[in-house]
């Protein structure tokens, strides 16, 4: 059965730096999301991807972060300058159709120290 | 803004017990509803999807009601087995927008056999 993948699996970077989450989509799915989840909060919506651009971003996503689909495959994610309150785990997402089942990767693992 | 609650936060029961996760949602303006399951340090698993003009979906042992106007739903969960230890996670679409998800905190649920 397809599904989302995502590497790494953990990252571990001082603040300051930056990272690049990346993630492969279901293969004929249109659509991406990134989400973040705080250790014992709520899993929060970051950015929505179509069409290679932006469709929505929430109040989280500033200028320190960034999207990419590099290529027919890949979808990125990039912090700037990590802050340690970026020490999350991220999910990318898919979905073949807007509004239809999202279709969530294993999750990256971020740690700012 | 759209809030998602769900109640309890915790829940713990023998094997074999039906049970019921509740989750509701501020903004009925909704245009589906889905049910996640979360199993520690992993990403989200689908579980059930409900259309907004839908009052209930069913899979396997488990269903899943809409109240729309009321802006509430239920996880019905039947026979629990251990397997089904988890946080399940209930989240929203709004009417418009690119299928962005607003998730409620969870439900962490423990079946001891």
């Amino acid at each position: 059965e397809p599904e989302v993948t995502q590497t790494p699996s953990h990252q571990v970077t001082q603040m300051g730096q930056e990272v690049i989450l990346r993630c492969v989509p279901i293969s004929n799915h249109l659509y991406f999301y990134w989400y973040r989840q705080i250790l014992g909060q709520k899993v929060e919506f970051l950015v929505s991807f179509y069409n290679n651009e932006i469709s929505e971003k929430s109040e989280i996503f500033d200028d320190q972060f960034s999207v990419e689909r590099p290529d027919g495959s890949n979808f990125t994610l990039k912090i700037r300058s990590t802050k340690l309150e970026d020490s999350a785990m991220y999910f990318c997402a898919s979905t073949g159709r807007a509004a239809d089942t999202q279709y969530f990767g294993p999750g990256t693992r971020l740690t700012v120290l | 803004k759209q809030e998602v609650t769900q109640i309890p936060a915790a829940l713990s029961v023998p094997e074999g017990e039906n049970l019921v996760l509740n989750c509701s949602f501020t903004d009925s303006a909704i245009y589906n509803l889905q049910w996640f399951r979360q199993d520690p340090g992993k990403g989200l698993t689908s579980l059930l999807l409900i259309q907004s003009s839908q009052r209930e979906q069913t899979s396997g042992r488990l269903n899943a009601s809409l109240d729309k106007s009321s802006g509430r739903s239920t996880l019905y969960i039947a026979a629990s087995q251990p397997g089904d230890s988890a946080t399940y996670l209930c989240a929203v679409t709004p009417h418009s927008g690119y299928s962005t998800l607003t998730f409620g905190k969870g439900t962490m649920l423990l079946v001891s056999p």
